[in-house]
């Protein structure tokens, strides 16, 4: 069936080091979408991304869409302790399913 | 907007006791979705309606839960009985168009069954 796999569970860093969150799908996603938890908080809409090999940027998050749309990642550079959270991929499917990850739980150590 | 709205917010019952979740969607969206997070089994997805029509409802752990969606504004997700195992955080979720689009995801409610 279409499941969506995320990695690492958990990442711990130092401020000012980089983190990077992989998802990958069993079968060619449509998009994806990612999304950001905060602690005890619900999840927020980051970014969708829908062409193959597609890059976009926010500040300094990085998302990236495989070539063969079937996995994903997401570059936080020089992380900050704002971006504490956990970071959710969601895999859309031409079925009009979609999948949610895991989620990759990131703590920064001032 | 005030975004898509949960009540409680937070929850303490007995084990055995009925319990309602309700949520107001976006205005304008179609679809809506309940979830279920915990930190053993991540987010997961209960069910998603439709224009109303519940479409997906394979994740809906047991007869004991039920969820309905009246109309377009407003839907309730139902355990009974509750089991401490149903603690949990339950989200709720809207969108347009369907599964695929970008969700708006509401504050959730915190269930603890004692």
């Amino acid at each position: 069936g279409q499941q969506v796999m995320q990695i690492p569970q958990y990442q711990h860093v130092q401020e000012g080091e980089d983190f990077t969150t992989y998802c990958n799908s069993s079968t060619t996603l449509s998009n994806i979408q990612w999304y950001k938890q905060r602690p005890g908080g619900h999840p927020v809409f980051l970014i969708q991304l829908v062409k193959s090999g597609e890059v976009k940027k926010q500040k300094r998050l990085t998302f990236q869409f495989g070539e063969a749309k079937k996995n994903s990642s997401l570059h936080i550079t020089a992380t900050q302790t704002t971006d504490v959270g956990t970071y959710f991929c969601a895999g859309g499917y031409n079925n009009n399913d979609m999948r949610f990850g895991a989620g990759t739980r990131l703590t920064v150590k001032p | 907007d005030a975004g898509v709205i949960q009540s409680p917010r937070h929850e303490v019952t007995e084990m055995g006791q009925e319990v309602t979740l309700r949520c107001k969607p976006i205005s304008g969206h179609n679809s809506l979705f309940w979830y279920r997070q915990t930190m053993m089994r991540g987010l997961e997805l209960l069910i998603y309606f439709n224009n109303n029509v519940p479409i997906d409802d394979s994740g809906m752990p047991e007869d004991r839960f039920s969820a309905k969606m009246p109309n377009a504004s407003f839907s309730t997700l139902k355990i009974q009985p509750s089991e401490p195992r149903d603690s949990a955080v339950y989200f709720c979720a809207s969108t347009w168009t369907g599964a695929g689009e970008t969700q708006y995801f509401g504050p959730g409610t915190r269930l603890l069954v004692l």
